[in-house]
């Protein structure tokens, strides 16, 4: 069964570095989307992409954040210059189309920031 | 605003014995409704979806869901749980299938042997 992949697995980076999480979300889908966990926390809605562009995104998705899909496979979440509470797991998820099918996570990448 | 809350944070069962979490959910029109597993170490596995129709969901890995509007829940069950059954699980909902998810804060499922 295709499956979201996601990389790197871990990431620890220094605190105002910039990150670029990667996904490679399956191959027919259309809708891609950022999610982040807290550890300890709920799993919470980042961004969502469709169409080259940002379809909606959340109240933590600041301009520190910024994602991208810089070819016909790859997904990108960037983080300009990373904090301290960046620290989480991000998942990338993607979706054959809004209405009918679910979405369909990659394993995550976990950040940390020291 | 939608929410999703998951009652019980832990959940400590039997190998063998039945399995129940709660879920409950607010959202103002019909919901799409989900489960999903995190094994440790693992992304989010879809385990069953709620959108329309019979209210008695099955899933993967003999799992079953009840949608009860009445009662705003859609809780997950397991006849016969196995040791590899150990995880978290989440429910979710959202407005349509693809769009954003609310997540639940998680029940976290021990087995015991």
């Amino acid at each position: 069964e295709p499956e979201v992949t996601q990389t790197p697995s871990h990431q620890v980076t220094q605190m105002g570095q910039e990150v670029i999480l990667r996904c490679v979300p399956i191959s027919n889908h259309l809708y891609f989307y950022w999610y982040r966990q807290i550890l300890g926390q709920k799993v919470e809605f980042l961004v969502s992409f469709y169409n080259n562009e940002i379809s909606e995104k959340s109240e933590i998705f600041d301009d520190q954040f910024s994602v991208e899909r810089p070819d016909g496979s790859n997904f990108t979440l960037k983080i300009r210059s990373t904090k301290l509470e960046d620290s989480a797991m991000y998942f990338c998820a993607s979706s054959e189309d809004r209405n009918n099918s679910p979405l369909h996570f990659g394993n995550g990448t976990r950040l940390t920031v020291t | 605003a939608q929410s999703v809350t998951q009652p019980d944070i832990h959940i400590t069962v039997s190998e063998g014995a039945s399995l129940e979490l709660r879920c409950n959910y607010s959202y103002g029109a019909t919901p799409y409704l989900f489960w999903y597993v995190q094994s440790p170490g693992q992304g989010l596995q879809l385990l069953l979806k709620y959108f329309s129709g019979d209210t008695l969901v099955q899933g993967i890995k003999g799992f079953e869901a009840e949608f009860k509007r009445s009662q705003s829940s859609f809780n997950l069950r397991k006849p016969s749980v196995h040791w590899s059954d150990a995880a978290e699980y989440f429910c979710a909902v959202g407005k349509a299938a693809g769009n954003k998810l609310t997540f639940g804060g998680g029940t976290r499922v021990l087995v015991k042997p």
